[in-house]
């Protein structure tokens, strides 16, 4: 059965430093796997997707992930963060059934300046 | 931007009574999700919906649960007789397919909070 584990349930950064939000995952097809953002008081947003085209893949607010079969991971970073990042960012994979995703438990994003 | 929204965005019951959450899905997507957070834990998912019918559920989802889309715009999870452990987040979501690689609309959220 698909899953994905994200170590760290809470990371800190200061403003300009690298992000680096870590997910692995579990399949035993190959995965599509997304990364969610949810700011404050607002439902879950779609950073990007990873769809077995490009491994190293871009989304919005210059946040990327890359997807590395041999570590069964797909961690997701941003070279220097902005206070607007800080919000809570779940790692998801699709299950094998059908068209529902599987989460992670999160990781909350903190930024100081 | 079309988006996903839900009411009531906070609700507290007792045990044992009934809860509906509703949404209301984009206008144009086919396929209809819950999913719930308990505080602290996974998002889970509960249900996708299509074609007015359950197409998959997880074991959360039990007799306890239903859904429904009672007209073109609302979809609605239905808890019978809530225990204190049903206290979540519940989230709805939409997509505009069935595809693998479709992307899922979440809403803001309903917390419910049983006493």
């Amino acid at each position: 059965a698909q899953s994905v584990t994200q170590l760290g349930s809470h990371v800190s950064v200061s403003e300009g430093a690298l992000v680096l939000l870590r997910c692995n995952y579990s399949s035993s097809v190959p995965p599509y796997l997304f990364w969610y953002v949810q700011y404050p008081n607002q439902g879950l947003q779609l950073l990007l997707k990873y769809t077995s085209a490009a491994t190293l893949v871009k989304g919005i607010n210059g946040f990327e992930a890359e997807f590395k079969k041999s570590e069964t991971s797909f961690h997701l970073t941003k070279p220097s963060a902005h206070m607007s990042d800080a919000a809570e960012y779940f790692c998801a994979v699709k299950g094998q059934a059908g068209t529902a995703l599987i989460f992670g438990k999160g990781t909350t994003l903190s930024v100081s300046s | 931007e079309p988006e996903v929204t839900q009411t009531p965005s906070h609700q507290v019951t007792q045990m044992g009574q009934e809860v509906i959450l509703r949404c209301v899905p984009i206008s144009n997507h086919l396929y209809f999700y819950w999913y719930r957070q308990i505080l602290g834990q996974k998002v889970e998912f509960l249900v996708s919906f299509y074609n007015n019918e359950i197409s998959e559920k997880s074991e959360i989802f039990d007799d306890q649960f239903s859904v429904e889309r009672p007209d073109g715009s609302n979809f609605t999870l239905k808890i019978r007789s809530t225990k204190l452990e049903d206290s979540a987040m519940y989230f709805c979501a939409s997509s505009i397919g069935g595809q693998k690689t479709g992307e899922l609309f979440f809403g803001e959220g309903s917390r419910l909070t049983v006493l």
